[in-house]
């Protein structure tokens, strides 16, 4: 069964700081794997796709990896603002998407 | 891009009233849509998976006959939550599978913007 874990939680930084979020998964056998923007009530922006043959993928800002042998993915933003504070959420298709906890983002000004 | 529409995006109603949603691809066929449940600060958790012209898939400890799911054409799929509880108060968020060209085998899911049911 695939489990989906997200770390930290929760995270606070300055205006301006990069940071990494992380993302593992325990089963590889995937087809890709999905970073997800969600603002509170709302539902889902889709911001990077990483098809399972590829090691990453870049959108202005934001750069995501992926490792499958190791079950890892991260997403790096660069040079954060108080808008990109939102909860991040990462999710592995195989044959269902499964979703991991989040990250609750607060980007201070 | 593939849109997917939700509707409503929130109702209110009564205890033991049911409440259908909606959930359309606007722009492609859907032969699949999945429908989640997210309780507050908690993540998405897959309820049941959709299949146009079968009955739906339901994950272990989702009640069937209170999640009803039809998903009678390629374009739209519905859940109905029957005698709803106040415990059935969720956010419930669809998406469909669209096919991403040459990339045989892996699908892209395109999520609706949710609907918040509030049961009183």
């Amino acid at each position: 069964k695939q489990e989906v874990t997200q770390i930290p939680a929760a995270l606070s930084v300055p205006e301006g700081e990069n940071l990494v979020l992380n993302c593992s998964f325990t089963d590889s056998a995937i087809y890709n794997l999905q970073w997800f923007r969600q603002d509170p009530g709302k539902g889902l922006t889709s911001l990077l796709l990483i098809q399972s043959s590829q090691r990453e993928q870049t959108s202005g800002r934001l750069n995501a990896s992926l490792d499958k042998s190791s079950g890892r993915s991260t997403l790096y933003i660069a040079a954060s603002q108080p808008g990109d504070s939102a909860t991040y959420l990462c999710a592995v298709q195989g044959g269902k998407l499964i979703f991991g906890q989040g990250t609750e983002l607060s980007v201070k000004p | 891009g593939a849109v997917v529409s939700q509707h409503p995006s929130w109702v209110i109603c009564k205890s033991g009233t049911s409440v259908k949603i909606e959930c359309r691809s606007l722009d492609f066929q859907a032969t699949t849509m999945f429908w989640y449940r997210q309780f507050p600060k908690q993540s998405l958790m897959l309820m049941a998976t959709s299949n146009e012209g079968s009955k739906a898939t339901y994950e272990q400890g989702v009640e069937k006959d209170k999640f009803l799911i039809n998903h009678a054409s390629l374009t739209l799929s519905t859940l109905t939550v029957t005698s709803a509880h106040p415990e059935d108060s969720s956010f419930y968020i669809c998406s469909a599978r669209d096919r991403v060209p040459g990339y045989s085998g892996a699908n892209v899911l395109t999520f609706g913007a949710g609907s918040r049911l509030t049961v009183l």
